[in-house]
């Protein structure tokens, strides 16, 4: 069962590269969401897509882009990586909004910019 | 969405109860307690979640207070691949309101 897959696992960059990060989800979820896990602290979201065709801001935006591509893919945009995006980057998926939604979560990918 | 307080760390012995603590004291009445977890390295890991009835799954009980401002995350015969970051969260569901992971509790199950 793969769940949401993310690629690459690992990334290093160096400031002012731009990549994408990519994530599919393979169980016809309508919801689809971008964290950030920056060392021992908790995760903040940063964009996240309610169903197909829609992305919305979240509690970290700025210097990110998204792009939900169909129902299953749901990617990540660093046009200028900074040494502050340096993080851990998590994707996950629900099946539905509301109060009874559970998030499936990717494995991560770390990003390292140097 | 409520405040959140949980202890920073706890330790559990192999096959004993964990008993995890959740403080929630400004929680209002259409406010949900979910609890994740997050093994090391690895996405955070949904464990169950409730409004105001006790609730059991196959991984875990959840006990919230009658007065809703505590609730208590149970995993009734702890194994060593339990040890992880736990997360309390408290939220209303609205469509513009997501799930917030604050710092949780270290959870180190020992042999």
């Amino acid at each position: 069962n793969a769940g949401v897959t993310q690629t690459p696992k690992f990334q290093v960059l160096k400031t002012g590269q731009s990549m994408t990060l990519q994530c599919a989800q393979d169980m016809n979820h309508n919801s689809m969401y971008w964290y950030r896990q920056d060392p021992g602290m908790g995760l903040r979201l940063i964009y996240y897509s309610a169903s197909e065709g829609t992305t919305d801001k979240g509690e970290v935006p700025n210097g990110y882009n998204v792009s939900r591509l169909n129902k299953r893919e749901f990617s990540l945009r660093l046009e200028s990586a900074a040494p502050s995006q340096t993080s851990v980057y998590f994707c996950a998926s629900s099946a539905d909004r509301g109060p009874n939604e559970k998030l499936f979560f990717g494995s991560g990918t770390q990003l390292s910019v140097l | 969405d409520a405040k959140t307080t949980q202890p920073t760390s706890m330790d559990c012995a192999e096959g004993r109860a964990a008993n995890l603590p959740c403080n929630h004291s400004t929680i209002s009445g259409n406010e949900y307690v979910y609890w994740y977890r997050q093994i090391h390295s690895q996405g955070p890991q949904y464990i169950i979640h409730g409004l105001k009835n006790n609730e059991t799954n196959e991984m875990a009980s959840l006990i919230i207070t009658e007065d809703r401002k505590s609730s208590t995350l149970i995993l009734p015969h702890a194994t060593l691949r339990d040890t992880a970051v736990y997360y309390c969260i408290v939220r209303v569901y609205n469509a513009g309101n997501m799930l917030t992971f604050g710092g949780g509790t270290r959870l180190m199950v020992k042999p």
